[in-house]
């Protein structure tokens, strides 16, 4: 079936430091793939979204490129604010299925 | 455009009662799907429903049913409550057809089973 693998966390950065989490998927078909973001005691939040090979998904400076030879979609930010702490999901959605699929999630602190 | 709401926002019920929750889906949206947040862990995929059938239904027991009304809004009830079953309930609408059906979440029902 369906997966995907995160880096472990939490990960804990300085304010304006660069932000990577690694996500890697497994898949049916040509899936889309999606991040969102959880804060403490929220639902989850759409951060990003990308639909095809080489698109890449960008929204309030955090992106991530559909890499279709790695099967892999990673999540970047050139300099982090406190406010950025939180939990994110990378989430795959198979082509021919309709649920997306989650891993535990990367919990990031940022520190000022 | 009201966003994805539920209800209730928390819950606490014993053992072997059942429960009731509540999804209204974004404006123009047709899709509602359920997914099962244990603490600390990703949410897990129980049902979807559109044109007020189940489309797709993840690994869980028959204990987990739903249903969709006319004007799209959504049920999810639990039947013979476990321990286990103590989690963040999320409801996620979306309009199939539409581009990538991406999912939008609702801020989740926090059920507490004693």
């Amino acid at each position: 079936g369906d997966s995907v693998t995160q880096m472990e966390g939490p990960v804990t950065l300085s304010e304006e430091a660069f932000l990577t989490i690694n996500c890697t998927y497994t898949a049916t078909g040509y899936p889309s793939l999606f991040w969102y973001v959880q804060y403490p005691g929220e639902g989850l939040q759409l951060l990003l979204k990308a639909t095809k090979a080489d698109d890449k998904g960008s929204n309030k400076g955090f992106e991530a490129t559909y890499r279709k030879e790695t099967t892999s979609f990673h999540l970047e930010k050139g300099s982090v604010q406190v406010s950025d702490s939180a939990v994110y999901f990378c989430a795959p959605r198979g082509e021919y299925g309709n649920k997306l699929v989650f891993g535990a999630g990367t919990i990031l602190r940022v520190k000022s | 455009d009201a966003g994805v709401t539920q209800s209730p926002t928390h819950l606490i019920k014993t053992r072997g009662q059942q429960v009731t929750l509540r999804c209204s889906p974004k404006s123009g949206h047709d899709t509602v799907s359920w997914y099962q947040q244990a603490l600390g862990q990703g949410p897990q995929f129980i049902f979807q429903y559109y044109e007020e059938e189940e489309r797709q239904r993840g690994n869980f027991p028959d204990r987990f049913s739903g249903h969709q009304f006319p004007n799209y809004s959504s049920e999810l009830n639990v039947n013979a409550l476990l321990l286990g079953d103590s989690a963040l309930y999320l409801c996620a609408s979306s309009l199939i057809g539409g581009g990538t059906d991406t999912q939008y979440f609702g801020p989740g029902t926090r059920l507490t089973v004693l």
